[in-house]
């Protein structure tokens, strides 16, 4: 069974501090990894995506990956209050002719004012 | 850009009547989905459409119909739907690309969808 399990949260941290988002995945054939954020009432948005071991960088958030651990992670450094809302950790697989993306159950993230 | 479009915003329908939902992107992107979407929890896959044709069905009730007209247009046809259906349905487009580990999905804002 495919399965993508994020720590269950919710989250909350202070302004100006460091956020860890974690998720564990079970399918060696998950390739690539993204992190969505979701806004109450609001659609995914694509934060961050990754497909190679180590640690991607953008802005104020850091992916990475471990293949052999079969574990991701996002950190958003200076966590500000609009960085509140539901982290989404999705891994992505090919069935065939179509691309498939597994969803974690989501964390919730508070950034205390 | 990156803009997937969908409409309506907001559905009410009963469960005797038909309705469809539109989803629409201008990026050349050749695979298209549609996800269901409860209350806390993550995007479900109900469909996914690669080049127009229907890839994956993913044990959908037959009250949902997709259709994909072209490459930039999908609709999501609705019929006899029961109150438990009501939810947030999103769609989302991407490239398709034959290097799996790049092809990024990007969701559209979603129809809030209640039946009575």
């Amino acid at each position: 069974q495919k399965e993508v399990e994020q720590n269950s949260g919710p989250l909350s941290v202070p302004e100006g501090a460091i956020a860890s988002l974690n998720c564990t995945y079970s399918d060696r054939g998950s390739q690539s990894f993204f992190w969505y954020r979701q806004y109450s009432g609001k659609s995914p948005e694509l934060i961050m995506s990754i497909y190679s071991n180590g640690d991607k960088e953008d802005g104020r958030f850091t992916a990475q990956l471990n293949k052999a651990s079969q574990y991701v992670s996002l950190l958003i450094r200076d966590s500000q209050p609009s960085d509140s809302a539901t982290y989404l950790c999705a891994g992505g697989i090919s069935s065939g002719s179509a691309r498939q993306l597994t969803f974690g159950s989501g964390t919730q993230l508070t950034v205390l004012p | 850009d990156t803009e997937v479009t969908q409409t309506p915003k907001h559905l009410v329908m009963g469960m005797t009547n038909k309705k469809s939902l539109k989803c629409e992107q201008h990026m050349g992107h050749r695979a298209m989905y549609w996800y269901k979407q409860k209350a806390k929890k993550p995007p479900e896959l109900m469909f996914v459409y690669s080049y127009e044709k229907l890839s994956i069905n993913e044990s959908v009730p037959s009250r949902f119909s997709p259709e994909c007209p072209n490459s930039s247009l999908l609709n999501l046809h609705l019929h006899a739907l029961q109150p438990e259906d009501s939810a947030l349905y999103l769609c989302a487009s991407s490239q398709d690309k034959r290097d799996v580990y790049t092809d990024t999905q990007y969701f559209g804002p979603g129809t809030r969808l209640t039946v009575l």
